[in-house]
């Protein structure tokens, strides 16, 4: 089955300053990543995600990088901000079949003001 | 507007007696998941429904049942809890399979065993 491995586990920035998150996984036939934030004791949201076909997505200050070949993708977040302060998980998934997400074990991110 | 429901949201049970969870979505979507959640860990897939198919993962233990009577809602048996049991309880839609749509979470069910 496929594994996620994501780092780092905690990660604490200053306001301003850009985030990056990392993950990996070993199922060559995922090719749909999605990316969901998930603030304490509330549910995941999906705030990004991309596939296989595509590079790189942005969207406003988040961005998300994939390489194949190398089996592996990352969140960039620019200008944090307080509020971006959550746990955030990535996820693996393979377009044919249940569309079973297989996460990662979360990175949770603090914005010091 | 909510899309996806969960009830209770909070849900204490003795070890042994058996729970129920209820899960409901306004989204009409074939798929309807289950996800465990312990604290600081990843969500867990438990199993999943594609309309009546259900669908079980290898790991997922014989304690954890669920039933689908229909579209919009969902069950999660568990039917003699342990204090190992005690975790989030996710419930997740998505519109179908085959294709990578969106899965839209429920609030959760935070459940205690004492």
């Amino acid at each position: 089955g496929e594994n996620v491995e994501q780092h780092p586990s905690t990660l604490s920035v200053q306001e301003g300053d850009s985030a990056v998150i990392k993950c990996t996984y070993s199922d060559s036939a995922s090719n749909y990543f999605p990316w969901y934030k998930q603030e304490l004791g509330k549910r995941p949201q999906l705030i990004i995600d991309i596939r296989s076909n595509v590079g790189e997505k942005k969207d406003q200050r988040i961005a998300v990088t994939l390489n194949k070949t190398a089996k592996h993708f990352s969140l960039h977040i620019t200008e944090t901000q307080p509020e971006d302060s959550a746990v955030y998980f990535c996820a693996a998934s393979k377009v044919t079949g249940a569309n079973n997400l297989f996460f990662g074990t979360g990175t949770r991110l603090t914005v010091i003001p | 507007d909510a899309m996806v429901i969960q009830n209770p949201r909070y849900q204490v049970t003795q070890f042994g007696k058996p729970v129920t969870l209820s899960c409901s979505q306004t989204l009409n979507h074939n798929v309807m998941y289950w996800y465990q959640q312990k604290s600081s860990q990843a969500p867990k897939l438990l199993f999943h429904y594609y309309d009546k198919d259900f669908n079980n993962e290898a790991d997922t233990p014989d304690n954890f049942q669920s039933r689908r009577p229909n579209t919009s809602f969902c069950f999660l048996d568990i039917r003699s809890p342990g204090l190992g049991d005690a975790a989030m309880y996710l419930c997740a839609t998505s519109r179908d399979r085959n294709s990578p749509y969106e899965q839209y979470f429920g609030p959760g069910t935070r459940l205690t065993v004492t």
